[in-house]
């Protein structure tokens, strides 16, 4: 089945300490985002790339890295974790900008910080 | 800008019994709607949407939704609740053009009750 991938399911990782989280998809889609999802909020979005074009919303902390080296693959780079940053990541992807394209949506990595 | 709330944190139903989670929206025009269902530590599925026409939109696993204009309302009903309908619940709205990204509400938890 096509779908979103996220490796790994659970990270830990030191105050500090970079770290990087991926996400793989195989719907061959153009657009690929990034939410930060902290407990019993609504997600929010960090950034997106259509195709290799990248989009980072204004209030995403500079600490908050993209990649995506092809259509497949896009990864978050978190510089120096702070505690502050524990949360879960999705990542999601759509075929298209217009909002009416659905996200499709992996099953998230949950960070913790030490 | 748009914006959605979900005045419901968190909801408790019998099994068996009806169930209607409620959101409403804040956009000048006619907005994209989404609902998307969460299950604990997992990522976010698309139940249904609306973009246009008939304003009572049929998704997955039994549920629909009624797009009130004038109310500036997108209700999700299920009929009969099952215990695996027990999950979090995320209403979604994006703009027509020009903006790529969802505004989600802050997201309603369901219960389900022997």
């Amino acid at each position: 089945d096509a779908m979103v991938i996220q490796n790994p399911r659970y990270q830990v990782t030191q105050f500090g300490k970079p770290v990087t989280l991926s996400c793989s998809q195989t719907l061959n889609h153009n657009v690929m985002y990034w939410y930060q999802q902290k407990s019993s909020q609504a997600p929010k979005l960090l950034f997106h790339y259509y195709d290799k074009d990248f989009n980072n919303e204004a209030d995403t902390p500079d600490n908050f890295q993209s990649r995506r080296p092809n259509t497949s693959f896009c990864f978050l780079d978190i510089r120096s974790p702070g505690l502050g940053d524990a949360a879960m990541y999705l990542c999601a992807t759509s075929s298209g900008t217009v909002s009416n394209q659905p996200q499709h949506f992996g099953d998230g990595t949950r960070l913790s910080i030490l | 800008a748009q914006s959605v709330t979900q005045p419901d944190i968190h909801i408790t139903v019998s099994e068996g019994a009806s169930l209607e989670l409620r959101c409403n929206y804040s956009y000048g025009a006619t907005p994209y709607l989404f609902w998307y269902v969460q299950s604990p530590g997992q990522g976010l599925q698309l139940l249904l949407k609306y973009f246009s026409g008939d304003t009572l939109v049929q998704g997955i696993k039994g549920f629909e939704a009624e797009f009130k204009r004038s109310q500036s309302s997108f209700n999700l009903r299920k009929p009969s609740v099952h215990w695996s309908d027990a999950a979090e619940y995320f209403c979604a709205v994006g703009v027509f053009f020009g903006n790529e990204k969802l505004t989600f509400g802050t997201g309603t938890r369901l219960t389900i009750i022997p």
